[in-house]
């Protein structure tokens, strides 16, 4: 049973292709994010909404879109994808004083 | 912008030693995690300090807040291979580099 499960585990793709990842939570959070780990292992902020209401966007490219339908789902959608965009993403929620709760990531290759 | 370094970026220690690893923020922080992430797995959170001087022990595991609640440091005793991983601090939502650590049995 999977706090935070994110689909799928790995995606492999051709630059200038669109994708979306998906996560849900269990955990009733009201809070959810989308970190970007690249290849050094720097864990950087894109996204994070509130109760399906966006709170945080760390200037990412607007080819990145968020979508959030209900409090326990944050999706990530990629338009025109670039090699760049090659990295883990995770999905995480936070509720209380636990810290964040992370997916086990979507490893994503742009070929 | 608010930033949060830790060093150092690897630390390959001998079975059975000690190390630590340190975290410093520009700012002054509310509260500081730390993460774990095992090789190809995800982070997984260990624990959250909040007030200033604030020590927590796990097991060989102890974490200690900074009196001006900007640094914090993670000293691990005894290191066994199940410590091998990332470990990470984080503040405000900003993550540290991450101490990369390698055991030599």
């Amino acid at each position: 049973d999977t706090a935070v499960s994110q689909t799928p585990k790995y995606l492999v793709t051709q630059m200038g292709n669109d994708k979306s990842i998906k996560c849900e939570q269990n955990l009733g959070h009201d809070t959810m994010y989308w970190y970007k780990q690249d290849s050094k292992k720097f864990l950087k902020i894109m996204f994070s909404y509130n109760n399906k209401e966006l709170i945080i966007n760390e200037t990412v490219p607007n080819r990145f879109s968020p979508k959030s339908p209900d409090k326990a789902h944050l999706n990530l959608h990629i338009n025109s994808l670039e090699l760049g965009d090659s990295a883990v993403y995770f999905c995480a929620s936070m509720g209380g004083d636990y810290g964040y709760t992370f997916g086990s990531g979507t490893r994503l290759t742009v070929v | 912008g608010q930033q949060v370094m830790q060093i150092p970026q690897y630390q390959h220690v001998q079975e059975g030693e000690d190390f630590t690893t340190y975290c410093n923020s520009s700012t002054t922080l509310s509260n500081i995690q730390w993460y774990k992430q095992r090789p190809g797995g995800h982070p997984v959170f260990l624990i959250q300090l909040v007030k200033s001087g604030e020590v927590k022990k796990q097991k060989r595991l102890t974490f200690q807040f900074g009196e001006a609640k900007k640094n914090s440091s993670l000293h691990i005793t005894a290191t066994q291979t199940t410590d091998v991983g990332t470990y990470f601090c984080a503040g405000h939502r900003r993550f540290g580099a991450g101490t990369t650590v390698t055991v030599r049995a």
